[in-house]
């Protein structure tokens, strides 16, 4: 089982659309969450943290469920400009190394 | 003023050779990766330092060897390249050991062995 999974997609939406896209991460004692944005031949770059009671960002909500080991991403009100790759993101235990696993990123295509 | 800056940003080698790709950030972060993003787009981790002690290396090939100078940089060199060396990699950094705040990545070498 991979550490950190998510379905590659790609999300076709139109503009305007609302879309969530979920994560599972296999070690329970992962304690540091996010989702990152990778834009086509880009850098990642940290979209948002995830909180235990769950955040929010504008349009982007983020939520986390420890107990089913989960992590979902919602976005409202699709731009043209939300087309990219977002990975979700854990911490890789216990260990304080500062290590993150990344998903492989789920492709999200918003059309006119 | 880039936060983290790779260089090269291409480089194409052929088999055999031995190259090196360099990092720098500006951020005053304490630790710094090393990242493998391959044709499937999985990003891997190689190599971390903080404060120029080596904290994380991950099964890669000895033909990798990492080097910092200090904290506010960390090299990347390979020896003997191979077909399968061919990815993009990333540096990356982040305050402290922990993973609070995430990381700041850099632009990304694209390395092409042919």
């Amino acid at each position: 089982r991979k550490e950190v999974e998510q379905d590659p997609g790609p999300f076709n939406v139109p503009e305007g659309a609302t879309v969530a896209f979920n994560c599972t991460y296999s070690n329970s004692a992962s304690q540091s969450f996010f989702w990152y944005r990778q834009d086509c031949r880009k850098e990642p770059k940290l979209l948002m943290s995830v909180y235990s009671s769950g955040n929010e960002d504008g349009r982007f909500t983020a939520q986390l469920n420890r107990a089913s080991q989960y992590i979902s991403l919602l976005i409202r009100d699709s731009k043209l400009s939300d087309s990219a790759t977002y990975l979700c993101v854990v911490n890789g235990g216990k260990s304080n190394t500062g290590k993150l696993i990344f998903g492989q990123g789920t492709t999200l295509q918003v059309k006119p | 003023d880039t936060a983290v800056s790779q260089t090269p940003k291409y480089l194409v080698t052929q088999m055999g050779n031995d190259k090196s790709i360099k990092c720098e950030q500006n951020l005053g972060h304490d630790t710094m990766y090393w990242y493998k993003q391959d044709s499937k787009k999985f990003l891997k981790i190689m190599f971390s330092y903080n404060n120029k002690e080596l904290i994380i290396n991950e099964t890669v090939p000895n033909r990798f060897s990492p080097k910092s100078p200090d904290k506010a940089h960390l090299n990347l060199h390979i020896n003997s390249l191979e077909l399968g060396d061919s990815a993009v990699y990333f540096c990356a950094s982040s305050q402290g050991r922990g993973t609070n705040y995430g990381y700041t990545f850099g632009s990304g070498t694209r390395l092409t062995v042919v």
